[in-house]
């Protein structure tokens, strides 16, 4: 089945650094990839929709200045929290939808848990 | 806007135990509905899915009926095992650039 891998697994970072999520479809192309923030016991929130060779669209509320998405690719997604501070720390996971229109399932990674120190 | 509510965890059941875990949907027009499960550390893996009225997704022994007049979706299992231990997060999404709207996840725990 569709593989998506997401890297890396687990970062733990001093405040005020920048870290970089890659978020990569294996076998498949995936020209819109999405991004998600999970804290603790409590669902997913979508932070952005990274489209292939465009610009990323935020979600209200989502500083596009700090949570920087690039699409390079048809393959692989980043996201890159800029200046981070522990209220950063979260569970980040990336999903890739396989083919076009609403009814096909996304593929999600195993997500990255962000430690901000 | 579009929203999804699930039951509250966490449910706690013993081994063999009959599950039911409650979601219901806001939505304009006639979305599809999914269920993820995320195992501890680890991401989401689409568990079952719905694209119309009256479907029945199944996997690995879960249920889930796509019910338009009651604007439900319950996952149902006949007997759980303690493997089935995780966070399940029911969903849905419109033909509108794919994005998936969760429920606030149900944690189930199945004790031996």
């Amino acid at each position: 089945g569709a593989v998506v891998s997401q890297h890396p697994s687990w970062v733990i970072c001093k405040s005020g650094t920048s870290v970089k999520i890659e978020c990569r479809s294996l076998d498949f192309q995936a020209t819109t990839m999405f991004w998600y923030r999970q804290f603790p016991k409590q669902s997913l929130m979508l932070m952005a929709t990274s489209n292939e060779g465009s610009k990323a669209t935020y979600e209200q509320g989502v500083e596009k200045d700090k949570f920087l998405i690039n699409h390079a690719s048809l393959t692989l997604s980043t996201l890159t929290v800029t200046s981070a501070h522990p209220e950063d720390s979260s569970f980040y996971i990336c999903s890739a939808r396989e083919t076009t229109g609403g009814n096909s399932p996304l593929h999600f990674g195993n997500g990255t848990r962000l430690t901000v120190t | 806007g579009d929203s999804v509510t699930q039951m509250e965890g966490p449910v706690t059941l013993s081994e063999e135990a009959f599950l039911t875990i409650n979601c219901t949907y806001t939505a304009t027009g006639y979305p599809s509905l999914f269920w993820y499960v995320q195992y501890p550390g680890e991401g989401l893996q689409l568990l079952l899915k719905a694209t119309k009225a009256d479907d029945k997704g199944s996997n690995k022994g879960f249920e889930a009926t796509y019910r338009k007049e009651t604007t439900s979706f319950h996952l149902e299992k006949g007997s759980v095992q303690v493997s089935d231990s995780a966070v399940y997060f029911c969903a849905l999404t419109h033909n509108q650039g794919g994005k998936l709207i969760f429920g606030q996840g149900t944690e189930l725990s199945v004790k031996p």
